[in-house]
Formats: structure tokens, sequence, C-alpha cells
């Protein structure tokens, strides 16, 4: 089973909300990775985070929270995003950091 | 970082065509993967390839690391191959911009 499981699938939110994505993985991998994707543009590695410890952070702004509360989830929360941070937030996972990548099917999120 | 560039940047194929996509990069990698994205934003996995040649069904792909590029070939293309395919390499995903493929019946 090469299964990544994203919740929810859709999200709006305020400018002054905190919410959070959150992704799932049981094949055992031991590294796992966020992505931001905008409307007709390529995916961007935001954070990766191996053996639950956060590997490489791609200066993202500190309203994006990464957390990795055991090997099988990831979470990602937001606060007081602004509306140029609406997209289509991808997680995938891979045996190891630098393996093949599994990702999931992706939270579409829009800020108002 | 690696620069990746995909060519071409679209491609409107009829079914049945036999169609190439080039990835080229900028530095040697231990990791190379294609994916077909869908219209809904899921990213398939096609290709774990960081050398050598891969099929799988229509699809197959050859990467030349020495020359640091990167083929998939698509053949006897259906309506549903449309879609973008990106080339990511390096072991923090590095994406091309993309291939966008149309099929029309």
């Amino acid at each position: 089973d090469t299964e990544v499981t994203q919740t929810p699938k859709h999200l709006v939110m305020g400018m002054t909300n905190k919410k959070s994505l959150k992704c799932e993985q049981h094949m055992g991998h031991r590294a796992m990775y966020w992505y931001k994707q905008k409307a007709k543009k390529p995916p961007e590695l935001m954070f990766v985070y191996s053996y639950e410890k956060l590997s490489i952070n791609e200066s993202v702004p500190s309203r994006f929270s990464p957390e990795c509360p055991n090997s099988s989830l990831l979470n990602l929360h937001l606060h007081a995003l602004q509306p140029e941070d609406s997209a289509l937030y991808l997680c995938a996972s891979s045996q190891e950091q630098g393996y093949e990548q599994y990702f999931g099917p992706g939270t579409r999120l829009t800020v108002t | 970082g690696i620069q990746v560039e995909q060519s071409p940047p679209d491609l409107i194929l009829q079914e049945g065509a036999n169609s190439t996509l080039r990835c080229n990069f900028s530095d040697s990698v231990n990791n190379l993967q294609w994916f077909h994205q869908n219209p809904w934003g899921q990213l398939i996995n096609l290709f774990y390839i960081p050398s050598g040649t891969k099929q799988n069904g229509r699809l197959s792909a050859t990467t030349v690391a020495t020359e640091r590029y990167s083929l998939l070939y698509i053949s006897s293309s259906q309506t549903t191959d449309s879609g973008v395919y990106f080339c990511a390499v390096d072991y923090k995903l590095s994406f091309g911009a993309g291939t966008t493929v149309t099929v029309r019946a």
C-alpha cells in the first residue's frame, strides 16, 4: 500500500483563524514532507521531517508551523495567513530522506 | 540549487500518437522522479529513475545521468493521459515547470 492521506480536502479560513492540516501514512516511512503548490506552478518544498525531527525548513514564514507527533503523522498548523497563502498543500513521504516520494491528494486552502 | 528544465511546455496530441518529454538538470543527482498530476491535483508516481531505463505499460523512461537528462515516452496516447507531467530531482525534489499534455479524441 503506497497511500498517503490528507485531511481536510478543502479548507476556507479567514486571516485571523487558526487551523491545521493533517497528513498520515502507514507505510513505515521515516521521512515526511510538506509542499506548497500555487496554480499553474510546480510544487515547492516547505519542510522535511526525518525520523520525527525537522530536517529542512525552506525559509518558510512562521505563520506556518509543522509538527510531527509520531512517525506516521505530520501536521501543518496555520495562523494569521494571508490571501497569497491560498494554494494546494501537498504532503509526501518516503522510506528515508532522499528516497522515492509518495504524495497525498492535497488540501486546497483558500484564505479570505 | 539544482535547475530543472522541461520541454516542451505544452503538447497537444491526437489519440493514439506517441510523444517524448524531456527533462534537463544542471547537476548530478541521486534521485529523479516523473509524476503525472491529474486535474484534481493528485501527483501520481510514474517512475523513480535516477539512471537507466524503465517501462510500465505504455510509458517508459530513460535517464542518462552522465549527460544530465531524462526522457519520458508516452506511446499510443489516450485521453486519460492528459494532465501535467513533472520531472523532479534531488533529495529535496526540485521540480521542473512541467509539460502540459492534452490528448484529443
